[in-house]
């Protein structure tokens, strides 16, 4: 079976643009996750999503958004870039939203 | 709120050697989950091993096992017979099980475990 999925791996873009990222858990899994880890740090909660319901928010503006498609999938957005929102950026999909959660291979974001 | 540390940025281990990386954490909250990551330089987080706080077992796999001690905080990491695939940075962290955040990882700063051949 396929792992978790996101896309794109790299992106670079300017100051105040906007921002999407996307998600394909694993097949099955109905809870994503999203993660922001800035170097040399642990990675940060951001949302959780389960059955396309927000059901967990992390301490971040409201310059971040999300949500989650029917086929479970799921789209972060992120407003108004600013230098500080370069990070590698990680989904994580679990079965259910208290099971263990697995990882995708990360975007990294870079903003100049 | 509850928080992850991890008080080693690095470790060295010399290869079939045995390393172990610590971790603390603070909790108010009696029931929760604990977990080792390891993090390659191919980015991918990888489960190692993970902890239900109420056995009192500590948990193995293969050749990674922990030593839990719920009194004091502390979730430490044993590799037995360390190989080079296990160069990576090691994250601990602790699922939270109440509030907005339920259900997600609050994770350390991480440990950059090198394996010398």
């Amino acid at each position: 079976d396929a792992g978790v999925t996101q896309s794109p791996t790299h992106l670079i873009k300017t100051r105040g643009q906007h921002v999407t990222l996307r998600c394909s858990p694993i097949s099955g899994h109905k809870s994503v996750s999203w993660y922001q880890q800035v170097l040399g740090q642990g990675p940060q909660f951001i949302f959780q999503y389960y059955e396309k319901e927000e059901r967990g928010r992390g301490n971040f503006p409201d310059r971040f958004s999300a949500r989650q498609f029917p086929n479970y999938s799921s789209e972060l957005n992120v407003n108004a870039l600013l230098l500080g929102d370069s990070a590698l950026y990680l989904c994580a999909s679990s079965f259910e939203w208290f099971y263990e959660q697995y990882f995708g291979p990360g975007t990294r974001l870079t903003v100049t | 709120a509850q928080t992850v540390t991890q008080s080693q940025p690095e470790m060295s281990v010399q290869e079939a050697e045995t390393v172990t990386l610590s971790c603390t954490y603070d909790t108010s909250e009696s029931d929760y989950y604990l977990f080792w990551y390891k993090q390659p330089p191919s980015r991918q987080m990888i489960l190692v091993i993970r902890q239900e706080a109420y056995k009192q077992q500590n948990a193995t796999e293969n050749r990674f096992s922990v030593n839990f001690q719920k009194a004091a905080k502390s979730f430490s990491l044993k590799i037995s017979d360390s190989q080079l695939g296990d160069a990576a940075m090691y994250f601990c962290a602790y699922r939270v099980n109440y509030g907005g955040s339920q259900g997600n990882l609050i994770f350390g700063k991480g440990t950059k475990l090198s394996v010398k051949p």
